[in-house]
């Protein structure tokens, strides 16, 4: 059964700051993976969709990596605004039913 | 614009009171599905459909049912509502009849049952 871990739960930083968000999971067999932000009481953005056959995803200041040996994710945000402030999720689209998987998500704070 | 719409936004009601919640997709997507969202929880699948007529269960089915009459439209009914289905709820729509494509959410339905 795929499982996916988003850690820490929650990360507080100054404006400004560079920094990476991690996904790991524990099938490797997957589609793909996306990253979705989600603002309080929102529904999902998709932020970044990586196949399975790719090793990144670049959108702005967005850029996710994907390695599926590893089973590993990182969505990496470049010169943090008060803005991105929201909670991160990265979704595995594995093989079993055609079944997306979520993280817990990661509930980013950017300090002005 | 392409969208998923959801409707209601936020529903209260009683236990055991029949409720639909309406689910529509422009994008001429082959894939839809619900979620729930529940603190500690994250999101679950309830159940996807993959065309027309063609529906399966995702990890938390019971107590709700679905159907797919038309490609845009998948509504989420709850025949006898009880207070451990207050939860968020979100329905998504993907092309492609496996959902492999980007998968587009709509704004959630925030249903509390007494």
């Amino acid at each position: 059964k795929q499982e996916v871990t988003q850690i820490p739960a929650a990360l507080s930083v100054p404006e400004g700051e560079n920094l990476v968000l991690n996904c790991s999971f524990t099938d490797s067999a997957i589609y793909n993976l996306q990253w979705f932000r989600q603002d309080p009481g929102k529904g999902l953005t998709s932020l970044l969709l990586i196949q399975s056959s790719q090793r990144e995803q670049t959108s702005g200041r967005l850029n996710a990596s994907l390695d599926k040996s590893s089973g590993r994710s990182t969505l990496y945000i470049a010169a943090s605004q008060p803005g991105d402030s929201a909670t991160y999720l990265c979704a595995v689209k594995g093989h079993e039913k055609s079944k997306l998987t979520f993280g817990k998500g990661i509930t980013l704070s950017v300090r002005p | 614009e392409a969208q998923v719409t959801q409707n209601p936004r936020y529903l209260i009601t009683v236990t055991g009171k029949k409720l639909t919640v309406t689910c529509s997709q422009n994008m001429n997507h082959e894939y839809m599905s619900w979620y729930r969202q529940d603190p500690g929880l994250g999101l679950r699948q309830i159940y996807y459909s993959m065309n027309v007529e063609v529906t399966d269960k995702g990890d938390v089915p019971e107590g709700y049912k679905v159907s797919r009459k038309e490609k845009r439209n998948f509504p989420l009914i709850l025949e006898s509502p009880s207070p451990n289905q207050t939860s968020l709820y979100f329905c998504a729509s993907t092309l492609g009849g496996v959902g492999v494509g980007e998968q587009f959410f709509g704004p959630g339905t925030r249903l509390t049952v007494l």
